[in-house]
Parts: structure tokens; C-alpha cells; sequence
């Protein structure tokens, strides 16, 4: 079974530049997370979507920070314009809508701000 | 709001000994998961154990088993024999709910270093 992929590995900006993380989950998980995981910090949910609708993004800055899930498979998260704070790992999480319950991850993009 | 602590920002252990992660959690629900994830340099996250908060037997996978008080609202993670292969941070997380899908909630981690 393929994992959750994610790209960029690795992404260095100026601020107040903008940038973008793409994530394909694994086959038939219809429910997909990002988390946001600063140094040294557990991770934090920005956002989860169901299929192609958003459950929740209370935690996601608005202002700046902007997810899609067309046609409820891959996703991508944006970030625009980038601050110093927004440093961190990017981590992409897939699960089934019912059942084990057990999220599988992907290996993160680490965005660093200049 | 759920809450995840870990009151051991670092841990060593030397090889094959026996380590304990301590991990507690505030939560007002009665149906929950709880886990034990390992995060190695690379960034993987991968899932060691998983607890059903309705299961009073503690769970158990090969050197890994946790000590799961739901009174005390604590769960720590044990691993016997440690292995070199064992280092990385360990986090707990909590998952409300037992059907459908809920966010993880987790803790600050535990960096674990394994002396050979």
C-alpha cells in the first residue's frame, strides 16, 4: 500500500512570500489533515477535510493560510504571505471515515522563512 | 479542550534496558483513543500502540506496552530491550470519540536517546 506522499521535502522563502504544499493521501481514505508541527512542538491541526468539504479549521490562520481538497483526493496548502512563525514541518495525514481510527502520515515538508 | 502532557522533554536509556514515557491527559469524555507515536530524524510519523479508552487491559506490541490508568487519566508508554533503532521523539495523542473521524491532540513529545 503507497503511503501519504508530500511535496516540497524542503522549501526556504523570504517573508512576505508565498508558498505551496501538496499532499496525496492513501487510496480510499476520505478524510485528510494538516498539521503544522513547530521545532520542538507536537504537531497542531490546521485543518481537516471529509471527502472535499472542510470539518474543521478553526486553528487555521485565515488571513494567511488557505486549503483545498478538489474532487476530495489530493490537497494543497498555501501560504500567503509567509511570516518568520510560519517555520515549522508541514505534516499530511490520511484515515478512513470510519473504523480503526489510526492515522497514517506523511513524511512532512519543512518550510523555513528567511 | 483536550489536553496532552508530557513531562519528559528528554529520556535516555541504555541499550536493552527498559525506559517508561509518562503521558496524562484531561479530557470529559468517556470514549477516546490514545496512542504512542515514534518520529524519528526523517519526520516519519509512525503509530507504536494504540489504547481504546473502553479496554481495560492494557495494550501490548512486541517490546511496547503502555500502562493505561483512566482515572488518573495517564498513559505511559514502556519498551523493554531498547534498541539503537528505538531514538527518535515519541509523542501521545489523544483521539475523541469512537466513531468517525476526530482529530489527533498531541502532547510536546519525549526525545529518547538509546547509550550503547
Amino acid at each position: 500500500e503507497a503511503g501519504v506522499a508530500q511535496s516540497p521535502r524542503y522549501k526556504i522563502i523570504e517573508k512576505r512570500q508565498s508558498v505551496a504544499f501538496w499532499c496525496n493521501p492513501i487510496s480510499g481514505h476520505a478524510t485528510l489533515y494538516w498539521y503544522q508541527q513547530i521545532l520542538g512542538q507536537g504537531p497542531k491541526l490546521l485543518i481537516q477535510f471529509q471527502n472535499n468539504g472542510v470539518v474543521d479549521d478553526s486553528q487555521l490562520p485565515k488571513d494567511r493560510f488557505s486549503a483545498e481538497r478538489l474532487k476530495g483526493v489530493d490537497s494543497t496548502l498555501k501560504i500567503q504571505p509567509a511570516k518568520l512563525e510560519d517555520s515549522a514541518v508541514y505534516l499530511c495525514a490520511s484515515s478512513f471515515e470510519v473504523g480503526a481510527n489510526v492515522l497514517t502520515f506523511g513524511a512532512g515538508s519543512r518550510l523555513t522563512v528567511l | 479542550a483536550q489536553t496532552v502532557t508530557q513531562s519528559q522533554p528528554e529520556m535516555s536509556v541504555q541499550e536493552a534496558e527498559t525506559v517508561t514515557l509518562s503521558c496524562t491527559y484531561d479530557t470529559s469524555e468517556s470514549d477516546y483513543y490514545l496512542f504512542w507515536y515514534k518520529q524519528p530524524p526523517s519526520r516519519q510519523m509512525i503509530l507504536v500502540i494504540r489504547q481504546e479508552a473502553y479496554k481495560q487491559q492494557n495494550a501490548t506490541e512486541n517490546r511496547f506496552s503502555v500502562n493505561f490508568q483512566k482515572a488518573a487519566k495517564s498513559f505511559s508508554l514502556k519498551i523493554s530491550d531498547s534498541q539503537l533503532g528505538d531514538a527518535a521523539m515519541y509523542f501521545c495523542a489523544y483521539r475523541r470519540g469512537l466513531s468517525g473521524n476526530t482529530p489527533l491532540v498531541f502532547g510536546k513529545g519525549t526525545r529518547l536517546s538509546v547509550i550503547a
